[in-house]
């Protein structure tokens, strides 16, 4: 089991304020890295794959860029909107585990007008 | 829409008394999956089907148990709930991973409550 931490646990922010977010994991066996954004009702919904380092992905108003030798990657949200609230969920896939997907707890984000 | 469906969105059992969680796909994936997620909590992969090969994780608890009678299909049956088993249950595909198809697909989850 890989330890994957997301850090802040939560955050608060205001509308049109940007904010990022870090998730961190083992470099070892690295395959790929995964982003989910999970808002409260509806299903989890990948944002981004991630398999290179020095990669950034863009969708819109968020963007992530992944650290492969360090382990670590940042999620980004310019200009946060209300619709952005939701927990986000940073995943690891590594070539020893068969490309299982190993979670983080997540970052859950609030954005208040 | 190709999607995952999983019902019921909620689901209330008494103590020790089994239940079933159904989770259906469109996507005509190989690999179905269930996860569970407890408050704050990572979500957790209990076990996947790879078509009809099953793969259990090493710490799931044999209490739970999974059916896949076809591809769309898949069943995750709680043989005795205790109050730990309270959670989110989430279903997901994928097509092969390491394969460039590991993107998995997710339902909305079905919450259970254990009285």
């Amino acid at each position: 089991i890989l330890n994957v931490e997301q850090s802040p646990q939560s955050l608060h922010v205001q509308e049109g304020d940007s904010t990022n977010f870090t998730c961190s994991f083992p470099s070892s066996n690295f395959y790929a890295l995964h982003w989910y954004r999970w808002e409260t009702a509806k299903s989890p919904e990948a944002l981004f794959v991630m398999t290179l380092n020095g990669d950034e992905k863009k969708k819109g108003r968020i963007s992530a860029t992944l650290n492969t030798k360090e382990g670590y990657s940042y999620l980004y949200i310019k200009g946060s909107q209300p619709e952005d609230s939701a927990t986000y969920l940073c995943a690891p896939m590594t070539t020893d585990s068969w490309g299982k997907l190993q979670f983080g707890a997540g970052t859950q984000v609030v954005v208040t007008p | 829409d190709a999607m995952v469906i999983q019902n019921p969105r909620y689901q209330v059992t008494q103590f020790g008394k089994p239940v079933t969680l159904s989770c259906s796909q469109t996507l005509n994936h190989n690999v179905m999956y269930w996860y569970q997620q407890k408050s704050s909590q990572a979500p957790k992969l209990l076990f996947h089907y790879y078509d009809k090969d099953f793969n259990n994780e090493a710490d799931t608890p044999d209490n739970f148990q999974s059916r896949r009678p076809n591809t769309s299909f898949c069943f995750l049956d709680i043989r005795s709930p205790g109050l730990g088993d309270a959670a989110m249950y989430l279903c997901a595909t994928s097509g092969p991973p390491l394969a460039g198809g590991e993107t998995q697909y997710f339902g909305p989850g079905t919450r259970l409550l254990v009285l």
